[in-house]
C-alpha cells in the first residue's frame, strides 16, 4: 500500500495569514494515465469529511480560491492564502492512484 | 438536494454481525462506484471497501476481507455493507461516500454523516 505523511500534524495559524500542509506519498502518485490522483480534504469537529481539491490542483466546486493545491511526484502541499475562522478542523490527503486509497495521519489547523 | 444518509450503526459483542444502509438521494445512483471508509475514534481515515455502479464488482481492505460484503440495490438507491466477525478493532464512524469520476477518481464529492460501529462485550 502507498504509506501518505503529512507534515505538520499541527498548525497553529493567525486570522488573516498564510497556511501550508505538506504531503508526502511513498511511492510517485502519476498515474498510467498520466494524472495525479491526490486529493485533500478537511474535517471539522463532529462533520464528515468534504472534498477540497482534487487531481492534486483542481478545486471543487464552492471551495473559495483560497484553497490551492500543488505538487507533484511524491511531495504536494495545500495552501491557505488567508485563514479564515471558517478553515479550522482536519486536513487530510488522499491518494486514489494505486488500490487501495490510503490517506495521511491528518493535519490539525486551530486558530491561535 | 445530493445526499447520503447511513444507518445501522451501534452496539455489537464480539463475533457480532451488523448491516450499514447508506441512502442516496439527488443524483443518479447506479451511475457511480460507492466507497465505504471509517474513522476509528480520534483518528484518521480507512478505505474499507467499494463497489462499482452495476454492483458487478467489489474491492476490500485486507483487515476486512472474507468478514465484510459490500452490496448496493439500485432500484432502491442504498448501500450496504454487511459486516460479520466483527472485533474490537472494528469499531469506528462508518462513512459511506460517492467517487465521482466525471471529476476523478480520487474526487469522493459526497459523504453521507456517518454512522458509529462499536465492538465490545
Amino acid at each position: 500500500d502507498i504509506v501518505m505523511t503529512q507534515t505538520p500534524l499541527s498548525s497553529p495559524v493567525t486570522l488573516g495569514q498564510p497556511a501550508s500542509i505538506s504531503c508526502r506519498s511513498s511511492q510517485s502518485l502519476v498515474h498510467s494515465d498520466g494524472n495525479t490522483y491526490l486529493s485533500w480534504l478537511h474535517q471539522r469537529p463532529g462533520q464528515p469529511p468534504r472534498l477540497l481539491i482534487y487531481k492534486n490542483s483542481n478545486r471543487f466546486s464552492g471551495v473559495p480560491d483560497r484553497f490551492s493545491g500543488s505538487g507533484a511526484g511524491t511531495d504536494f502541499t495545500l495552501k491557505i492564502s488567508r485563514v479564515e475562522a471558517e478553515d479550522v478542523g482536519v486536513y487530510y490527503c488522499m491518494q486514489a492512484t494505486q488500490f487501495p486509497r490510503t490517506f495521511g495521519p491528518g493535519t490539525k489547523v486551530e486558530i491561535k | 438536494e445530493l445526499q447520503l444518509v447511513e444507518s445501522g450503526g451501534g452496539l455489537v459483542q464480539p463475533g457480532g454481525s451488523l448491516r450499514l444502509s447508506c441512502a442516496a438521494s439527488g443524483f443518479t445512483f447506479s451511475s457511480y462506484w460507492m466507497h465505504w471508509v471509517r474513522q476509528d475514534p480520534g483518528k484518521g481515515l480507512v478505505f474499507v471497501s467499494r463497489i462499482n455502479g452495476d454492483g458487478s464488482s467489489t474491492n476490500y481492505a485486507d483487515s476486512v476481507k472474507g468478514r465484510f460484503s459490500i452490496s448496493r440495490d439500485n432500484a432502491k438507491n442504498t448501500l450496504y455493507l454487511q459486516m460479520n466477525s466483527l472485533r474490537a478493532e472494528d469499531t469506528a464512524v462508518y462513512y459511506c461516500a460517492r467517487e465521482n469520476l466525471k471529476l476523478g477518481r480520487d474526487a469522493f464529492d459526497i459523504w453521507g454523516q456517518g454512522t458509529m460501529v462499536s465492538v465490545s462485550s
